[in-house]
């Protein structure tokens, strides 16, 4: 079974810093790699897909970068804002799989 | 639809009642999820349907848990005789194999069941 672990389970952050969001998985044989915000009582919004032949994928101020050797993916926020404040969510799709199997998430906090 | 529509937002029972959760998914999406989030708990997979294949059920926690599609469409949740355990935020995505944003799931804004 695919676990998926994200570090650290919160951080708070003056605006305007970057900041890197940690995932990591324990099986390499991924189909996709998801990155989802989620705001409070809210549902989850889709930020980036990286498909297990891709090593990055970039929108707007936010990178994610994929190595599934390590089992690991990065998301990259350049000068964060208080906007960002979430929860950031990666969820895995193992291959042969049609399940996503989510971590826990990371609770960003920008300081204004 | 613009978007994955889940009715109801809210919903409120009594233990030992039955309650059916609905989902309407984007248009033309053939794929469709539900997970459950509990308080403090990360994101739990219940059920898959993709098209007009038999679904992957092998989520659902109990045998009072089951789900429906129609038409290769909406989706029912249904949890009979509801235990207060069941209570969590119910989340139905959607997604399609092809096309721009393939595989992306998206979203609806939940099902909050509390069960009493």
């Amino acid at each position: 079974k695919q676990e998926v672990t994200q570090i650290p389970a919160a951080l708070s952050v003056p605006e305007g810093e970057n900041l890197v969001l940690n995932c990591s998985f324990t099986d390499s044989a991924i189909y996709n790699l998801q990155w989802f915000r989620q705001d409070p009582g809210k549902g989850l919004t889709s930020l980036l897909l990286i498909q297990s032949s891709q090593r990055e994928q970039t929108s707007g101020r936010l990178n994610a970068s994929l190595d599934k050797s390590s089992g690991r993916s990065t998301l990259y926020i350049a000068a964060s804002q208080p906007g960002d404040s979430a929860t950031y969510l990666c969820a895995v799709r193992p291959s042969g799989f049609n399940k996503f199997y989510f971590g826990s998430g990371t609770k960003l906090n920008v300081k204004p | 639809g613009a978007g994955v529509s889940q009715s109801p937002s809210n919903k409120v029972t009594e233990k030992g009642k039955d309650v059916e959760l609905r989902c309407d998914p984007i248009s033309g999406h053939t794929a469709l999820y539900w997970y459950r989030q509990s308080l403090g708990q990360g994101l739990e997979f219940l059920i898959y349907f993709q098209g007009n294949s038999a679904p992957d059920k092998s989520g659902l926690p109990s045998d009072r848990f089951s789900a429906e599609r129609t038409g290769g469409s909406v989706s029912t949740l249904t949890i009979q005789r509801t235990q207060q355990e069941d209570s969590a935020v119910y989340l139905c995505a959607s997604s399609s194999p092809t096309g721009l944003g393939a595989n992306v799931l998206t979203f609806g804004a939940g099902s909050r069941l509390t069960v009493l």
